[in-house]
């Protein structure tokens, strides 16, 4: 089994502020997604990396994939309240298999 | 306009009890999967289905049963419902392997 860690568990921080989420593992995976999660509503994809290496942004987030596909991290530069919520990354396998984190909950501060 | 709806949103039921929650796409996408979300364990898959009745065991399978009789409905059944099953579960799709998730907006499922 697969597992993926994400750290840190919770993050408290005031609006502007940097921070960087991060998902680790000991398995090689094919492809990583991240997702944000909002209080009473599903995850919402934010982006896939499938190369090693890979850095994809997506307006003020920064999403990197580890060399050998084992890790990836999630940069917010300038935080907003609009960032709250749980974020999730997921690991898939070339045999189909997905695994989720346990998720980074996030609170911006205004 | 979401391709995928859930069913109900919201149940409180008794233990041992029977309990089928559903799972609606429009998006005519093969692979469908039900989670669970429970606090210090994530999202963990319960069964998927990669076709008309075509279903597989995930990681927490024990107590459901699931059944796709059509594309775009997948039904997950608890068969006589126990407290440790409260739970919220979610629906979601996807058109392949490796693709993205496209998650319902979840039931938050209730047993006393």
């Amino acid at each position: 089994t697969q597992l993926l860690e994400q750290s840190p568990q919770f993050l408290s921080i005031q609006e502007g502020e940097n921070l960087t989420v991060y998902c680790n593992s000991s398995s090689v995976f094919s492809s990583l997604q991240w997702y944000r999660q909002e209080p009473g509503e599903g995850p919402v994809l934010l982006v896939t990396v499938v190369t090693g290496g890979e850095v994809k942004k997506l307006k003020r987030l920064t999403f990197q994939f580890g060399d050998a596909r084992k890790d990836s991290s999630l940069h917010i530069t300038a935080a907003q309240p609009g960032d709250t919520g749980l974020y999730l990354c997921a690991g898939h396998t070339n045999a189909g298999k997905s695994t989720f984190g346990d998720g980074t909950t996030l609170t911006v501060k205004p | 306009d979401a391709g995928i709806t859930q069913s109900p949103r919201h149940k409180v039921t008794e233990t041992g009890t029977p309990v089928t929650l559903r799972c609606h796409q429009t998006e005519n996408h093969r692979y469908m999967y039900w989670y669970r979300q429970d606090p210090g364990h994530g999202l963990r898959l319960i069964h998927y289905s990669y076709g008309v009745k075509d279903t597989d065991k995930g990681e927490v399978s024990d107590g459901y049963s699931v059944s796709r009789s059509k594309t775009e409905d997948f039904l997950l059944t608890l068969e006589s419902a126990t407290s440790s099953q409260t739970s919220v579960y979610f629906c979601a799709i996807r058109s392949g392997q490796g693709k993205g998730y496209t998650f319902g907006s979840g039931t938050r499922l209730t047993v006393v």
